[in-house]
């Protein structure tokens, strides 16, 4: 079974509202990773935080990581058309594995 | 900066032939990676190798080998494909602080 979810599995707002997609997991982590994939693309890398961190920022993105809960958001601010993609959790184990959740499909309406 | 390669970008075999999908990266990374993604879902680890000269299994591994051939490249073998094995698949190298993805591996078995 996957290790992370990700809450709502599809999400649709208009563009310059802000978007939060959540994500569960199951065991304890080191790191939890976020990726972007566009349609027909491989996955992009897009923030770390790590297991002692709370709130990491990059640019437009910011993530929150709750370890007694198990769980992280992804917020994306001020939403633009090209960020409609899927966006995937992934946690990682102690030998740097990474075990993905199912996604979140966003739309950004123009 | 080509990051990761993979080849082909698109087949369809026959229902019990064979083939090797090629994976080369020029990161210098210690560990790649090998997943699978079945439409509406994320990713699932078939095989990874943490160094050169190692491999192991991972999440669905059956149907599946690889082969680890120097530090650059990691090819994924199908000896009798199967219907099931219809999928994108995805090659991934990694250090510490996240993966780097091919733009996939779209496969389709009749």
């Amino acid at each position: 079974s996957q290790q992370g979810e990700e809450d709502p599995q599809a999400l649709s707002i208009q563009e310059g509202e802000n978007a939060t997609m959540n994500c569960s997991y199951k065991t304890s982590i080191n790191n939890l990773q976020w990726y972007r994939q566009n349609s027909g693309r491989g996955l992009v890398h897009l923030i770390l935080i790590r297991s002692n961190e709370r709130e990491k920022h990059s640019g437009r993105l910011r993530v929150t990581l709750d370890t007694s809960k198990k769980s992280s958001s992804l917020l994306i601010t001020a939403s633009r058309a090209a960020d409609t993609a899927s966006y995937f959790c992934a946690t990682d184990d102690d030998a740097g594995k990474s075990t993905f959740g199912d996604g979140t499909t966003l739309t950004v309406k123009p | 900066n080509a990051g990761v390669t993979q080849t082909p970008k698109f087949q369809v075999l026959k229902t019990g032939q064979s083939m090797t999908l090629q994976c080369a990266q020029d990161m210098n990374h210690n560990s790649m990676y090998w997943y699978r993604q079945d439409p509406g879902m994320g990713l699932r680890l078939i095989y990874y190798s943490a160094s050169e000269g190692t491999t192991d299994k991972g999440e669905v591994p059956n149907g599946y080998n690889v082969s680890r051939l120097n530090k650059r490249e990691f090819s994924l073998r199908l000896e009798s494909a199967a219907p099931s094995q219809t999928s994108v698949y995805f090659c991934a190298s990694s250090v510490k602080n996240g993966y780097t993805f091919g733009s996939g591996t779209r496969l389709t078995v009749v």
